[in-house]
């Protein structure tokens, strides 16, 4: 059972916009704003697309967007885009006893 | 080009050991946290453990906590796990990620470890 808990599945047409909700607790996402997001399509290494809750690196796209309430953290992808169908992780620190922990994982089906 | 590639992965039955290695270019080496992760077949990511910039202070996930050892070479720019009293559920892809902050921002393609009989 994954530390964070994200929805095993999402989805939603090209051009709207979709959020994966991701929930952990006030010893991680509650805490510290060190929540990453990582993109992966099938049969290959996953990819950074948010880090530090709401930073986007170098040559990601805009549509994907982070942010954070308490203790859960959501991703949001506007526009969406055929390409945009994947596998999608969050990952937060927890302090040194823990270091990180991931989601289990959300799907993408973009219709 | 900023790279990761990992090697040493394979057969190995349960009880076995097995050692990983991770081979990095274009970026400075001994200036960053490393990282391994894995992933099951058909299963989410799972952190294994990290190793700091100098080696001096590694961390581990609590099931590989005393058969697993992350190393560094700096001079070589490579990054290793030492893999000991494997088990079935020790099969996955392993990934070897380079840190930034709390996040892994470059990551190898992976080496797959199957632990069997």
């Amino acid at each position: 059972q994954s530390a964070l808990n994200q929805p095993a599945s999402v989805s939603g047409s090209p051009g709207q916009s979709i959020t994966i909700s991701c929930t952990g607790t006030s010893s991680d996402i509650g805490t510290y704003n060190l929540v990453s997001w990582y993109q992966q399509h099938p049969g290959k290494a996953p990819k950074l697309i948010i880090s530090d809750v709401n930073k986007r690196p170098s040559g990601v796209s805009n549509r994907f967007s982070g942010s954070k309430s308490g203790n859960t953290a959501s991703l949001t992808i506007s526009g969406l885009q055929a390409e945009d169908e994947a596998d999608y992780y969050c990952c937060s620190y927890g302090g040194s006893d823990t270091f990180v922990s991931f989601g289990g994982g959300t799907k993408l089906t973009v219709l | 080009e900023v790279q990761l590639l990992e090697s040493g992965g394979g057969l190995v039955q349960p009880g076995g050991s097995l050692r990983l290695s991770c081979a990095a270019s274009g970026f400075t080496f001994k200036t960053n946290g490393m990282s391994w992760v894995r992933q099951a077949p058909g299963k989410g990511l799972e952190w294994v453990s990290t190793i700091s910039a100098t080696g001096a202070v590694t961390y581990y996930a609590d099931s590989m906590k005393g058969r697993f050892i992350i190393s560094r070479d700096n001079s070589k720019n490579t990054l290793f796990v030492q893999m000991n009293s494997l088990r079935a559920e020790d099969t996955a892809i392993y990934y070897c990620a380079k840190l930034q902050s709390k996040a892994f921002d470059i990551w190898g393609q992976g080496t797959m470890v199957t632990v069997s009989s």
